[in-house]
């Protein structure tokens, strides 16, 4: 059950776009559409943003977008604002054995 | 209206246990499957374990496998974890979470549970 892979740390300028990148397996990103994204202040639960890879629950902003490209799954946020200086983690389906596997987190940075 | 509430957590000595109870509410609970993610200080998400809908098959991670029992009561509208023979890599937040959508919507607020002599 080993964790997907994320950048420890990005960074970018308001109004900018950032990606973060979140790299599995053949067993779970190649294979599942089920990729989701999350947001977490310090102290504070996840938040949902991104489901089945490329799509926004009601309510997150339309600058949070999702995609898939073989075994790596991609988070991009356009339009940086200084609010969004927080940690994102991304997680997989991995089967009905592993069920479930989360990415290490990215720090974002607004500079 | 919170939708999902844990509590249970606290300090435990190692090979100690502790049941985790995650009660929720504003949704059908038999409908969905539930799940625990813990974190530890400082690190990342780990997925604990999954419970499918109405009281369907159990899932666990390795590292909790054989400790850890997730059960349900859908009377009381409540997720349980049940955590035996405690260890210091058990430390963390652990949170509860309704899987939605092949993904985690919403998630408790957490509760802290803390192995330590």
């Amino acid at each position: 059950q080993s964790a997907l892979t994320q950048p420890a740390s990005v960074s970018g300028s308001p109004g900018q776009s950032i990606t973060i990148s979140c790299t599995g397996t053949s067993s779970d990103v190649g294979t599942y559409n089920l990729v989701s994204w999350y947001q977490q202040h310090p102290g504070k639960a996840p938040k949902l943003m991104i489901y089945e890879v490329s799509k926004r629950p009601s309510g997150v902003s339309n600058r949070f977008s999702g995609s898939k490209s073989g075994n790596t799954a991609s988070l991009t946020i356009s339009g940086l604002q200084a609010e969004d200086e927080v940690d994102y983690y991304c997680c997989s389906y991995g089967g009905s054995r592993t069920r479930w596997v989360f990415g290490g987190g990215t720090k974002l940075t607004v500079l | 209206e919170v939708p999902l509430l844990e509590s249970g957590g606290g300090l435990v000595q190692p090979g100690g246990s502790l049941r985790l109870s995650c009660a929720a509410s504003g949704f059908t609970f038999t409908t969905y499957a539930m799940t625990w993610v813990r974190q530890a200080p400082g690190k990342g998400l780990e997925w604990v374990s999954t419970i499918t809908d109405n009281h369907g098959p159990t899932y666990y991670a390795d590292s909790v496998k054989g400790r850890f029992t997730i059960s349900s009561d859908n009377s009381q509208s409540t997720l349980y974890l049940q955590m035996n023979s405690l260890r210091a890599e058990d430390t963390a937040v652990y949170y509860c979470a309704k899987e939605w959508e092949g993904s985690f919507d919403p998630w408790g607020q957490g509760t802290l549970v803390t192995v330590s002599s």
